[in-house]
């Protein structure tokens, strides 16, 4: 069975320190991979997506990155942090054929301070 | 272009009664349409989904939706509701051919004892 995972849970950083998020997943191969953020008591909002190795659409400008350097692993970063960049992030999973959903990692609640 | 619309952001029901969730979508292709539930805190699990075929779908926990094309909506039901219901509730469309989701803003349901 496929899983997924995000590390870490939870993150405190400060204002203009650096971030690397990261989500890998497990059972599958070449998925789909998603990174949404969560502000606080408000919906989903697509960040990147990924359709392979190296290939990462960016939704929203911002200053943060994403990478995909495996095939099962996708990471997200800041060079500086910022106080809006607080929130829920969260990464998820699809297989790149069918009309199949998407599965949530269990999320990283990252507060800058 | 899609797009998902969440009427109400926040719903209350009594223990027992009627839950209606209520999610209206746009879309220029047939859509895959699907509802997540997210507890506090963790990633959003699927509750059930339409892709094709019979209109009305059973999901975990009880709940149901109908897909209706004419009124382009995908409402959530469930019978009775149980406090362990109380969560947050996504209703997200995908193309069938499309790499990306698109999420409405979120129903918070409140359980009352």
């Amino acid at each position: 069975s496929q899983t997924i995972h995000q590390w870490p849970a939870t993150l405190v950083q400060p204002v203009g320190s650096p971030l690397s998020l990261e989500c890998t997943v497990e059972g599958t191969s070449n998925p789909n991979l998603y990174w949404y953020r969560q502000a606080a008591g408000r919906g989903l909002q697509l960040l990147f997506y990924s359709v392979g190795i190296g290939q990462i659409s960016s939704e929203v400008p911002q200053n943060l990155s994403a990478s995909r350097p495996q095939d099962r692993q996708f990471i997200l970063s800041s060079k500086k942090l910022l106080l809006s960049d607080s929130g829920f992030y969260l990464c998820a999973w699809r297989p790149n054929r069918g009309p199949y959903e998407q599965y949530f990692g269990p999320g990283t609640r990252l507060t800058v301070t | 272009a899609q797009s998902v619309t969440q009427l109400g952001s926040h719903v209350s029901v009594s223990e027992g009664a009627l839950v209606l969730l209520r999610c209206n979508y746009s879309s220029s292709v047939p859509p895959y349409l699907f509802w997540y539930v997210q507890y506090p805190n963790q990633g959003l699990q699927l509750l059930l989904k339409y892709t094709t075929g019979a209109t009305l779908v059973k999901g975990i926990n009880g709940f149901e939706a109908e897909f209706k094309k004419s009124e382009t909506s995908f409402h959530l039901t469930k019978p009775s509701a149980h406090m362990s219901d109380a969560a947050e509730y996504f209703c997200a469309v995908s193309e069938s051919a499309g790499n990306q989701f698109y999420f409405g803003t979120g129903t918070s349901l409140t359980v009352i004892p």
